[in-house]
């Protein structure tokens, strides 16, 4: 039972193109949602979070909207770069010690 | 400071041999972790550790099994290891609970034969 939801599997988009990735929880317990980046061969590094007592949050491109009655998060990757080309993951825990990740999306950003 | 370090990069196994997966860090972190990636599935947490001395189970503990001696380092024991274990594993820490920036190690990449 996958606790997070994560879509596109896939993504490809235009320099300079907006790059959206949702990701739907079940557990109302949840308070603290994360995205991390990973590029090939690496590990994966946070790259903006935010607890639901937001609706926004937006870190230079980076932005994560939060919808806390749908249970929905996403991020939005503004003026998308090739350098942004990765997988990304949602993740979501609450507070506690058990983070749960979504299955991630591969991001391709063409020249 | 060289972060979260992991050993080996890359291993191959046979069924039924053992392995210790190394994680260190030199972040002076309280809490440490271990979560196993496979393709389309993300990650899964393994075990984790809030301080020296102190264990707990994650989400997928079957097979493994895990120790903390020191805040620096949470070794990652196989004992029999099996296909499915297969996967890449990535060790983590956090100075605190589940707030905090968790730091991920490079990875190793286990494939068992």
């Amino acid at each position: 039972q996958q606790q997070v939801k994560q879509s596109p599997q896939s993504l490809i988009v235009q320099k300079g193109g907006i790059s959206i990735i949702n990701c739907a929880y079940e557990n109302t317990a949840f308070d603290y949602f994360p995205w991390y980046q990973q590029f090939p061969g690496k590990g994966p590094a946070l790259l903006i979070a935010i607890r639901p007592d937001v609706s926004e949050k937006k870190e230079g491109r980076f932005t994560i909207s939060f919808n806390k009655s749908a249970k929905q998060f996403s991020l939005h990757i503004m003026d998308s770069q090739p350098g942004d080309s990765a997988t990304y993951f949602c993740a979501a825990s609450s507070g506690n010690n058990d983070m749960r990740f979504g299955a991630g999306t591969r991001l391709t950003v063409k020249p | 400071n060289a972060g979260v370090t992991q050993t080996p990069k890359f291993r191959i196994l046979k069924i039924g041999q053992s392995m210790t997966l190394q994680c260190t860090q030199d972040m002076n972190h309280n809490y440490m972790y271990w979560y196993r990636q496979d393709p389309g599935m993300g990650l899964k947490l393994i075990y984790y550790s809030v301080g020296a001395g102190i264990t707990d189970k994650g989400e997928v503990p079957n097979g493994y099994n895990v120790s903390r001696s020191t805040t620096e380092d949470f070794p990652l024991r196989l004992e029999l290891a099996a296909p499915s274990q297969t996967s890449v594993y990535f060790c983590a820490s956090s100075y605190g609970a589940g707030f905090d920036t968790q730091y991920f190690g490079p990875g190793t990449r286990l494939t068992v034969l």
